[in-house]
């Protein structure tokens, strides 16, 4: 079956203007989670989304940072007045969520997002 | 501190070696424990996951020691194929959900 599709695969976007990226994740797949990997540095949490509860946006690094996830299934991750510090690659996750049970997350290909 | 500590490497080596590569983590109330891989400009892989008994998936050996947080990926007969950056991964405390912490990676170069 399809993996975790992300979209679009490379952004470039001017300082100041606004970027949605998007997240399909694998159907059946309740749980949904958004990390950052900035050249050089390691995977960064930023948001979670667990079934119909308030997600855990404890990692967002700013008030510009922002994340809807609609219906349970497909995600926006929206970036508002972009800084070139947000240039990074934008991965996203999913996992079945099973209580108690070892939850694998997969990946998606990523956005990679350049601001000039 | 950082909560995942890995030697960035890079790690090289000739086919047929063996290499380890180390990690610890400083959250002692951690829950689950993976190594990832990954390729360049390619997503993180799930290479396996961490158990206290240790576990063996073919040439790739996982260990976990609890008491000294500290987490080690055994990998025998290299391949080419096994060129990557290896990503320790570890679970915080159960109240936090099922986000990952990376470590940075470990980078390794396996040459004929």
């Amino acid at each position: 079956g399809a993996g975790v599709s992300q979209s679009p695969s490379n952004k470039v976007t001017e300082k100041g203007k606004d970027v949605e990226l998007r997240c399909d994740p694998i159907s059946g797949h309740t749980a949904l989670y958004w990390y950052r990997q900035s050249l050089g540095q390691g995977l960064e949490f930023l948001i979670y989304f667990q079934g119909n509860s308030a997600p855990d946006k404890s990692g967002l690094p700013s008030d510009r940072f922002s994340a809807e996830r609609t219906g349970g299934s497909v995600s926006t991750l929206t970036i508002q007045r972009t800084q070139q510090e947000d240039s990074a690659v934008y991965l996203c996750a999913s996992s079945l969520a099973i209580a108690g049970g070892l939850n694998i997350q997969y990946f998606g290909a990523g956005t990679r997002l350049s601001v000039l | 501190r950082k909560e995942v500590e890995q030697d960035p490497g890079p790690f090289n080596v000739p086919e047929g070696a063996t290499v380890a590569f180390n990690c610890t983590y400083s959250n002692s109330a951690s829950q689950s424990f993976f190594w990832y891989r990954q390729d360049c400009r390619k997503e993180p892989k799930l290479l396996m996951s961490v158990y206290s008994s240790g576990n063996e998936d073919g040439r790739f050996t996982a260990q976990l020691n609890r008491a000294s947080q500290y987490i080690s990926l055994l990998i025998r007969d290299s391949k080419l194929s096994d060129s990557a950056t290896y990503l320790c991964v570890v679970t915080p405390e159960k109240s936090s959900g099922d986000k990952l912490t990376f470590g940075t990676g470990t980078r390794l170069a396996v040459r004929p």
